[in-house]
């Protein structure tokens, strides 16, 4: 199984900073990765697909980088409704396998 | 507009059984890989089964194969989870996704607590 090594587990910060989360996969898997937002009592949304492909109506302060091994979510200017918990997931094999999370709080 | 409606969690005792069902509307159902994944209390995401667009082929986590079932009905827009042989560990939000790997679109989930 690939196994998705996510970084930071938590860290704060302030609005108008910049955030950059980090994925690191066990093994190489092309670009197949997504990332998505998840707030307190709600399903998560996805953000990025194709590491660097936003979805539809994802804010342009957004974006992914990264294929292979690395993976970033960077939010350049952190807003209020970015407060959250991001994941990362891998569709490159089966079984998909998730990052453990980043909470991204004040 | 994509929507993805689960029903059925439910209290079930350990070695229990319980089905799932996710009611689909929005997109064309029968051109979509589906898939279930699932969140314990306060734990991250993890994913647990998806099936072709057809029913043909079907993928699973390790530790519920054997155990959990998916399946489909394209006719009725629908996707089914069918758990048996329950653990107080698959305690749960269960939510309904589109896609096979991309997952596009989640529904609201539907809580599953298993405990005697």
């Amino acid at each position: 199984d690939i196994q998705m090594t996510q970084s930071p587990s938590s860290l704060s910060a302030s609005v108008g900073d910049r955030v950059t989360i980090t994925c690191r996969a066990s093994q190489g898997i092309r670009n197949d990765l997504g990332w998505y937002q998840q707030k307190p009592g709600q399903a998560p949304k996805r953000l990025v697909h194709a590491a660097s492909t936003l979805h539809s109506g994802v804010p342009s302060r957004f974006s992914g980088s990264g294929s292979g091994t690395e993976f970033t979510l960077t939010i350049s200017s952190l807003q209020p409704e970015d407060f959250a918990t991001y994941y990362c997931l891998q569709n490159n094999s089966h079984p998909r396998t998730f990052g453990q999370g980043t909470r991204v709080e004040i | 507009e994509v929507q993805l409606v689960e029903s059925g969690g439910a209290l079930v005792p350990p070695g229990g059984s319980l089905k799932l069902s996710c009611a689909a509307s929005g997109f064309t159902f029968s051109s979509s890989w589906m898939s279930w994944v699932r969140q314990a209390p306060e734990k991250g995401l993890e994913w647990l089964a998806n099936i072709k667009m057809d029913g043909t082929d079907t993928y699973y986590l390790d530790s519920v194969k054997g155990r959990f079932t998916i399946s489909r009905d394209n006719g009725k827009n629908s996707l089914y989870l069918q758990m048996n042989s329950l653990r107080v560990d698959d305690t749960a939000v269960y939510y309904c996704v589109k896609g096979g790997g991309a997952l596009d679109y989640w529904g609201q989930g539907t809580l599953v607590t298993v405990s005697s």
